[in-house]
């Protein structure tokens, strides 16, 4: 049973331009949620989806926009890109009514 | 505002010690906290939680004590092993009914053989 799969696994973009990133959740799983993480800090929720709509957001700008499908996996795109949106970018699938989070590994992104 | 908090940025031991990694959460609403293992390029994998209605949790070789009056948790490993060398995040869920999750900093542990 594969876990939840994020892709690519890194990349590097320039200042201004945008970025797609993917997530294919769990077996099982209906909720995905997105999370920044800084070198050296924790995780920072983005925002969360289920059925297909945003649920929750955190402190984030509107350059940071998301979309799920109806097969639950999920895109997080960054417009207008900044040096300070380098970052390792997961993803966290669960089931809405359980609380069980699963990580991905992640996409590190460098902003040049 | 939000914050979960660690109060050591690294921690190190030696193999077969037990070690304990620390965390103060603010916000007295919180329900449900989690402690993750996060190894250099991989995500953050699940170790234990606990509900605010429960003050111990065990598992396999790790225990999670939570102090709602003074709003601190704790992880405990026993027989540290060189395997457990990460960084330990502890994250708080302060929504009811979401399941967004506000981590800490973190702490390093480093396992000597």
């Amino acid at each position: 049973d594969a876990g939840v799969t994020q892709s690519p696994t890194h990349l590097i973009k320039t200042r201004g331009q945008q970025v797609t990133l993917r997530c294919s959740p769990k077996s099982g799983h209906d909720t995905v949620s997105w999370y920044q993480q800084a070198l050296g800090q924790g995780p920072q929720f983005i925002f969360q989806y289920y059925e297909e709509e945003e649920r929750q957001r955190g402190n984030f700008p509107d350059r940071f926009s998301g979309h799920q499908f109806p097969n639950y996996s999920s895109e997080l795109n960054v417009n207008a890109l900044l040096l300070g949106d380098s970052a390792l970018y997961l993803c966290a699938s669960s089931t809405w009514t359980g609380r069980g989070y699963t990580f991905g590994s992640g996409t590190r992104l460098t902003v040049v | 505002g939000e914050s979960v908090g660690l109060h050591l940025p690294t921690l190190s031991v030696q193999e077969g010690d037990n070690s304990i990694i620390n965390c103060a959460y603010s916000n007295s609403a919180s329900d449900y906290f989690i402690w993750y293992k996060q190894e250099s390029g991989k995500g953050p994998q699940f170790i234990i939680d606990i509900r605010s209605n429960m003050d111990k949790r065990q598992g396999q070789r790790v225990t999670v004590l939570l102090n709602k009056t003074v709003k601190h948790l704790s992880l405990q490993i026993a027989a540290t092993q060189p395997g457990d060398s990460a960084v330990y995040f502890c994250a708080e869920n302060p929504d009811t009914g979401f399941q967004k999750l506000v981590f800490g900093t973190g702490t390093r542990l480093l396992v000597s053989p």
